[in-house]
């Protein structure tokens, strides 16, 4: 069945450092990938997404490229701050279905 | 425009009780999935609702039901509960195929639900 890989945290780098979250996934046929983000006692909240290969998703910094070759969809920020500090989940959908999260990757950011 | 909203926003029951945790929406999507949240541990899918009928479910035991009303909202309920359904509970809105954005799934905050 499908499923989705993340790279194990806790992730921690200072502040300005280059950031790279690992997400592999298991699917057939051409799921649409997400990165989501979830901070301190909140639910989720949707960073960026893919819906087909060599698409690239973007918002705040973060990019992620969907890599159908390599059935990846790796986040990365520049320079990440402070306030990035969360746990980052990435998922792949078929359509209007179940999402199938991986189990997500804390990163902490030091000043 | 309101997001999607849960409530309670906290519930604690002791075992072999039972619980309604519940879903509004966002305003113009009218499916709604729940998923549960173990601590430390990524959201798993508990089951979708699209009008008014269950139409996807995953690995989770009979105890667990839900409803969808015609406004769209959503119960899930979990009967005879266990130390193990100690979890947050999160709802997800989604709109039909062919608007804009229909793959992407809005959570709500989610109901933490504690049993003893």
């Amino acid at each position: 069945g499908d499923s989705v890989t993340q790279m194990e945290g806790p992730v921690t780098l200072s502040e300005e450092a280059f950031l790279t979250i690992n997400c592999t996934y298991t699917a057939t046929g051409y799921p649409s990938l997400f990165w989501y983000v979830q901070y301190p006692g909140e639910g989720l909240q949707l960073l960026l997404k893919a819906t087909k290969a060599d698409d690239k998703g973007s918002n705040k910094g973060f990019e992620a490229t969907y890599r159908k070759e390599t059935t990846s969809f790796h986040l990365e920020k520049g320079s990440v701050q402070v306030s990035d500090s969360a746990v980052y989940f990435c998922a792949l959908s078929r359509g209007t279905y179940k999402y199938i999260f991986g189990t997500g990757t804390r990163l902490k950011v030091l000043a | 425009d309101a997001g999607v909203t849960q409530s309670p926003t906290h519930l604690i029951k002791t075992r072999g009780q039972q619980v309604t945790l519940r879903c509004s929406p966002k305003s113009g999507h009218d499916t709604v999935s729940w998923y549960q949240q173990a601590l430390g541990q990524g959201p798993q899918f508990i089951f979708q609702y699209y009008e008014e009928e269950e139409r996807q479910r995953g690995n989770f035991p009979d105890r667990f039901s839900g409803h969808q009303f015609p406004n769209y909202s959503s119960e899930l309920n979990v009967n005879a509960l266990l130390l193990g359904d100690s979890a947050l509970y999160l709802c997800a809105s989604s709109s039909v195929p062919g608007t804009a954005n229909y793959n992407e799934q809005f959570f709500g905050p989610g109901t933490r639900l504690t049993v003893l």
